[in-house]
């Protein structure tokens, strides 16, 4: 099972908005909804922000979104802060052997 | 409070054994999945492991399938995941999670750093 694909970094100005997007296929991202999202701040242990595709975990800033087209699955950062540095992975359930992959991550920077 | 402690990751030589244990406090922890995940230092989050409530189904990554077994105690509200014949490839930080109730990871642990060295 390879790793659902993500661009490596992806950076904004305060204020702005970013996408990444995660790119896998029909036996993962495509064949479910059980995509999800994590933030990983440096040195920590990363942080469910968004699952089943679009909602939101009770805590999390609205901020963050999430949506899902074909195979590839988005997280939007609307209203960038410099909070937000960190990395972020996405996530699917599969119809492999192995039954979850993780996405090879995005470095967030904040300009 | 949901918290989840990892223990038990140090040094050990290539094919050695270690025994890792996550406790798990703040909800019922026999109602839920637990997984393992490991991250290689500056890489990415790789999917280990995973066991039911029950502990009666069990799924191994192939890359340790053979070679590592997840187990639970739930009087004990405690994860475990032996890990034998280790190689260097092993190195990494393992993360123990709960899943939530969307397949999703909803809690993690700190994380255990797991060495492979001679």
């Amino acid at each position: 099972q390879s790793a659902l694909t993500q661009p490596a970094s992806v950076s904004g100005s305060p204020g702005q908005s970013i996408t990444i997007s995660c790119t896998g296929t029909s036996s993962d991202v495509g064949g479910y909804n059980y995509v999800s999202w994590y933030q990983q701040l440096p040195g920590k242990a990363p942080k469910l922000m968004i699952s089943e595709v679009s909602n939101r975990p009770s805590g999390v800033s609205n901020r963050f979104s999430g949506s899902k087209s074909g195979n590839t699955a988005s997280l939007t950062i609307s209203g960038l802060q410099a909070e937000d540095e960190a990395d972020y992975y996405c996530s699917s359930y599969t119809s492999s052997s192995t039954p979850y992959v993780f996405g090879t991550g995005t470095k967030v920077t904040v300009l | 409070e949901v918290q989840l402690v990892e223990s038990g990751g140090g040094l050990v030589q290539p094919g050695g054994s270690l025994r890792l244990s996550c406790a798990a406090s703040g909800f019922t922890f026999s109602n839920y999945w637990m997984h393992w995940v490991r991250q290689v230092p500056g890489k990415g989050l790789v999917w280990v492991s995973r066991i039911r409530s029950d502990a009666s189904i069990t799924t191994y990554a192939d890359s340790v399938k053979g070679r590592f077994t997840i187990s639970r105690d739930n009087s004990k509200n405690t994860l475990y995941l032996q890990m034998n014949s280790l190689r260097a490839e092993d190195t990494a930080v393992y993360y123990c999670a709960r899943e939530g109730s969307v397949v999703d990871f909803d809690y993690w642990g700190q994380g255990t750093l797991v060495t492979v060295s001679s």
